[in-house]
């Protein structure tokens, strides 16, 4: 079955530090993957996208993404965290051909200190 | 250009009663979604449209829920006889076409007391 975890449910970090959020997934065929940031009260935005090519991809704000086939992992970075990087981060899969139904994991929360 | 937009922000419901929840997507955007996200989860998949065509109806929970989108644009989400389960933020996304990304809207957040 298709799934996407997020182990860390809430991450603190300092402002300046660096900044790992972890994705795992399972999914059958090659996926399109996807970080989203969603603030409070506010929708969600899209951060990055990996379909296919480089599997390191930049995205807004700083962050970058690495696919990882071998892992099933899509872990999300940046070097120096703000202080308005405090939100919610989801990562999301979908199909590559043609399936609408991306699959969120539960989120991490980031506290961000000053 | 302007994002995709819902209405209302909050919603409050007493059990029993009937709601309908609006979104405007992106204007040209062929793809809409409606996802369901309660407290402390990620977004689950409720209904996507293809214009005006339903495609798949496959996360709507129960037959109380109904969605349209009679003119492949603005789109209703419309839950019947609410239930205090019911309570959840609705996000609806809009996109392009299937290989593009999806814009979300900033949901409602429905409360059924």
């Amino acid at each position: 079955a298709q799934s996407v975890t997020q182990p860390d449910i809430h991450i603190t970090v300092s402002e300046g530090a660096s900044l790992e959020l972890r994705c795992n997934y399972s999914y059958g065929a090659t996926p399109y993957l996807f970080w989203y940031v969603q603030s409070p009260g506010q929708g969600l935005q899209l951060l990055l996208k990996y379909f296919s090519g480089d599997t390191l991809v930049q995205g807004i704000k700083g962050f970058e993404a690495e696919f990882k086939r071998s892992q099933s992992s899509f872990n999300l970075r940046k070097p120096s965290v703000h202080w308005s990087d405090a939100a919610e981060y989801f990562c999301a899969v979908g199909a590559t051909s043609g399936t609408y139904k991306y699959i969120f994991g539960t989120g991490t929360r980031l506290k961000v200190l000053a | 250009g302007a994002g995709v937009s819902q209405s209302p922000r909050y919603k409050v419901a007493k059990r029993g009663q009937d709601v309908a929840l609006r979104c405007d997507p992106i204007s040209g955007h062929v793809s809409l979604f409606w996802y369901q996200q309660a407290l402390g989860q990620g977004p689950e998949f409720l209904t996507y449209f293809q214009n005006e065509a339903q495609l798949d109806k496959s996360g709507l929970p129960s037959d109380r829920f109904f969605a349209e989108r009679p003119e492949g644009s603005v789109s209703t989400l419309k839950i019947q006889r609410t239930q205090q389960e019911d309570s959840a933020v609705y996000l609806c996304a809009s996109s392009l076409d299937l290989n593009s990304p999806l814009h979300f809207g900033n949901g409602t957040r429905l409360t059924v007391t």
